[in-house]
Formats: structure tokens, C-alpha cells, sequence
């Protein structure tokens, strides 16, 4: 299978547990996203990487939250003393190279980890 | 406000009628997707737009960048066309390209 994974794909901890999830891209994908979705709510954005560097974080990802792309291939996003907020689905998707000067915006979606806390 | 608003929220349709999804945006654009969400949280993505129409097989998409507004169709609708159909876009001048989405539709076809 050579489409986005991710891992775990449903996580249970306790409040003040510190948890931690893992993506792979699709392979020579340079650009990776983190999003989370509540339930019965669309997906937001949390943060986004080029490579492994991290562009931009979005006001919804607190001091509890740290996502590292240390190589440039496969993503870590770490909750550390999780609350009952943030349990919620999280996804990652990855972009392929831009295409002779132009911006590909494609996006491809991993099956998400489900986070529960409790 | 959200910047994307989907219109119905849920849709309850009959086998075979003709299913039409609606997303307005108030930003501008530098793309447009329709996204499908099963049960179990998996998302695919069925179009990606920056102007005019795509069809794919049942679907059909197509987007107003004037009117800020997209459509998405689904002919001869099958239960198996049942799940949450979310737009999301890409807003311009924004170097993240990360998406903005919509609250998504929520579409049951029953037999």
C-alpha cells in the first residue's frame, strides 16, 4: 500500500497522558499536514510542514501540542497532559512536489487516529 | 462566519434521484476540493477544482470563482453513495495551502 499511514489508528489515554502519533507520506511527497476533527464537525487545520521544516502552526495548536518531520519523510505530532478537548479524530495528509513552477494542491488523506481520552 | 459554508447539512434521498451538494466561501481561492468521509473517519478526495467543471463516472463537480459558489452532483444516486461530502478550499496568498473546510453534508440514500 503506498498511500498515507498513520498510527496508531485509535488511541485510549487518560487525562495528563502524554500520547504521541506517527504518519508516513506517500513517498517523495515534500509537504505534510496535520488536521483535527471533532465529531460532527469538518476537519481544521493544525499544522504543516515542507520537508522538514514547519511553515506554519494555526492558534488551535496550544504549548501542549509539538509535531516534528525530523528527516523529511515521516511526521510525529506529540499531545503532552492531554484534557478531555482534545479527544478527536486526527488526520495527516501529504502533497506531491510542485510541477514545473506550478503550486500542486492535491491532497492526499491518511485514515486518521482516533483519540480518545478520558 | 465560517469562511466555508455546505448546504443542506443532511440529505435523505431515494435510490436513483439526483443529489445536488452546495459550498459557498467568502475568501478567494487558489483551489477547491470535494472530499468524501465513510463511517470510520477515512477521507477520499474526488475533485479538485480552480475553475469550470469535472466529472468523474456519477459525480460531477463544478465551481463559480465569480459567485464564490461550488456544486457537487451525484446522478442515479446508490446507497453506497451514502456518507459526509465535505468542500474545503485553498485560500489565497496563504503559503501553508492548508485546507479550510466546511461542516460537511451528511447524505444517507436509502434503497
Amino acid at each position: 500500500d503506498t498511500g498515507v499511514s498513520q498510527d496508531p489508528r485509535h488511541k485510549i489515554t487518560k487525562r495528563g497522558q502524554n500520547v504521541t502519533f506517527r504518519c508516513d507520506p506517500i513517498s517523495e511527497h515534500n509537504r505534510l499536514y496535520w488536521y483535527r476533527q471533532t465529531l460532527g464537525q469538518g476537519p481544521e487545520f493544525l499544522t504543516y510542514f515542507q520537508n522538514e521544516a514547519q511553515l506554519e502552526k494555526s492558534r488551535l495548536l496550544s504549548d501542549r501540542f509539538s509535531a516534528e518531520r525530523p528527516k523529511g519523510s515521516f511526521s510525529t505530532l506529540e499531545i503532552q497532559r492531554t484534557e478531555q478537548g482534545d479527544s478527536a479524530m486526527y488526520l495527516c495528509a501529504s502533497s506531491p512536489p510542485d510541477r514545473d513552477g506550478w503550486r500542486n494542491y492535491e491532497q492526499y488523506f491518511g485514515p486518521g487516529t482516533r483519540l480518545t481520552v478520558t | 462566519k465560517n469562511e466555508v459554508e455546505q448546504s443542506p447539512q443532511n440529505l435523505t434521498a431515494q435510490e436513483g434521484e439526483f443529489i445536488t451538494i452546495n459550498c459557498s466561501y467568502s475568501v478567494g481561492i487558489s483551489a477547491l476540493h470535494w472530499l468524501q468521509q465513510h463511517p470510520g473517519g477515512g477521507i477520499v478526495s474526488l475533485f479538485m477544482l480552480s475553475s469550470g467543471k469535472k466529472k468523474h463516472g456519477r459525480l460531477i463537480a463544478t465551481i463559480n470563482i465569480q459567485e464564490k459558489h461550488s456544486s457537487l452532483h451525484i446522478t442515479a444516486s446508490h446507497p453506497r453513495d451514502s456518507a459526509v461530502y465535505i468542500c474545503a478550499v485553498v485560500a489565497k496568498g496563504g503559503g501553508a495551502d492548508g485546507l479550510t473546510f466546511g461542516k460537511g453534508t451528511h447524505l444517507i440514500i436509502q434503497p
